[in-house]
């Protein structure tokens, strides 16, 4: 069990550029969840993905993010035409059937 | 409103001093309360969690406890070590399928 990977760890980018993130669920966990994290603040659910299907997203999403899991195995969450404030680390977390879900080490965004 | 209250945000305890946190949620139909401990520049990681069908779950030196009636669930640690330092978010599993998470609380033990 290799736990949830994501990738990249950090990203640095400009206002108004795309940005994607990955996420790799543990091995048969077939839901995948991302949240946004801010500075002294609990995780914020985003969106949630029961094999491929997205089954539930936040309606604090902004239509510029939108979310993949194509083979119902890795995620990918984009950002377009970022701001200022989606600088956050976003966290990619699984669970197997179960309401267990377990997270990886996150994405810190940084927008300049 | 969809939301979970956790209280306090900072605490300070002395080695091997018990530490406690509480919540409150506001959906009845939640079912399921995880804990999570989250070190500076890492993901949170579970820790404990407990369903509405019991009223307490104990793991070792963690404990948590739960009162559907009043809506609150809290996390127990005893004998705090200086590795306990951390923070720890609580979270309660909403209709829809959705986790809602508390505001965090600091812990800090001194040794």
């Amino acid at each position: 069990d290799t736990g949830v990977s994501q990738n990249p760890r950090h990203k640095i980018t400009k206002r108004g550029q795309n940005v994607t993130f990955r996420c790799d669920p543990i091995s048969e966990h077939n839901r995948l969840y991302w949240y946004r994290q801010t500075l002294g603040q609990g995780p914020e659910f985003l969106t949630y993905f029961q094999n491929e299907a997205q089954l539930e997203k936040s309606r604090l999403l902004s239509d510029r993010f939108s979310a993949e899991r194509p083979k119902g195995s890795f995620s990918t969450l984009e950002i377009q035409r970022t701001e200022q404030g989606d600088s956050a680390m976003y966290l990619c977390a699984s669970s197997r059937f179960s309401d267990t879900q377990y997270f990886g080490p996150g994405t810190r965004l940084t927008v300049l | 409103g969809e939301n979970v209250e956790q209280h306090p945000s900072t605490l300070s305890v002395q080695e091997g001093d018990s530490a406690v946190i509480k919540c409150t949620y506001s959906d009845s139909a939640s079912n399921y309360f995880p804990w999570y401990k989250q070190e500076l520049g890492k993901g949170p990681q579970l820790i404990i969690d407990i369903r509405s069908n019991v009223g307490e779950k104990k793991d070792q030196r963690i404990a948590v406890t739960l009162n559907k009636t009043a809506k609150h669930f809290s996390l127990h640690i005893t004998e705090t070590q200086p590795e306990d330092s951390a923070v720890y978010f609580c979270a309660a599993l909403y209709t829809g399928n959705q986790f809602y998470f508390g505001t965090g609380t600091s812990l800090t033990v001194i040794p």
